[in-house]
């Protein structure tokens, strides 16, 4: 029984170059949650998506970040022309339910992506 | 909006050691708290949870309990393994909200 899984788990960037997140939810999983730990930080919600529909992008920075969850495969969070404070683990999360109806649903986390602008 | 501050580390403990690490939050309503644990390697993984006031999560022999009049939700332990090494997360949701705000996390190293 797979959990959620990332990949890459490192990825190192020139300064200008994109970087492609890969988010594989666990299985039977529609909901994927993106969140972002900066140094000395704690994670941040970026972005919650289902299947095709990104429902909450009130944490993604408005240039450069895009997410994704298409029918098939994973979701993907991208990043265009990626700079050094772009630096930062990024990690996803899945739940079987949707969330914010009043009751907690738990989401399972990843390991993350640690990417390392250059 | 909501905030989480937790004891900064790392922390370094002999084994059967007692473990706290202190959590305190900022809310702008009746939040749930948690404490994930992330072990090397690995994802965040819920530890406990607790929904409303005085309640007391509990899990592999970790306990914290909400703590509304001081704001707090710490973490305890009292005898720690090798095993209990990992980096432990606080965080919090509001009721009808699935966003999750964590603290910094504490890297905990537990010593034979």
């Amino acid at each position: 029984n797979a959990g959620v899984m990332q990949n890459p788990r490192h990825l190192v960037r020139r300064r200008g170059q994109e970087a492609r997140l890969r988010c594989s939810p666990m299985k039977g999983h529609s909901h994927v949650y993106w969140y972002r730990q900066l140094p000395e930080e704690g994670l941040k919600f970026m972005v919650y998506l289902q299947k095709e529909n990104i429902i909450d992008e009130s944490g993604m920075p408005k240039e450069r970040f895009s997410a994704e969850f298409p029918k098939e495969g994973p979701s993907i969070l991208r990043i265009q022309q990626v700079v050094r404070g772009d630096s930062a683990a990024y990690f996803c999360a899945s739940s079987l339910l949707a969330g914010g109806l009043g009751s907690y649903n738990e989401q399972f986390f990843g390991p993350g992506t640690r990417l390392t602008v250059l | 909006g909501n905030s989480v501050t937790q004891m900064e580390g790392p922390v370094t403990l002999s084994e059967e050691a007692f473990l706290t690490i202190n959590c305190t939050y900022t809310a702008t309503g009746y939040p749930s708290l948690f404490w994930y644990v992330q072990y090397p390697g690995e994802g965040l993984q819920l530890l406990l949870k607790a929904t409303k006031a005085d309640d007391k999560g509990s899990n592999k022999g970790f306990e914290a309990t909400y703590r509304k009049e001081t704001t707090s939700f710490h973490l305890e332990k009292g005898s720690v393994q090798v095993s209990d090494s990992a980096v432990y997360f606080c965080a919090l949701s509001d009721l009808d909200d699935y966003k999750l705000s964590f603290g910094a996390g504490t890297t905990v190293t537990v010593r034979a």
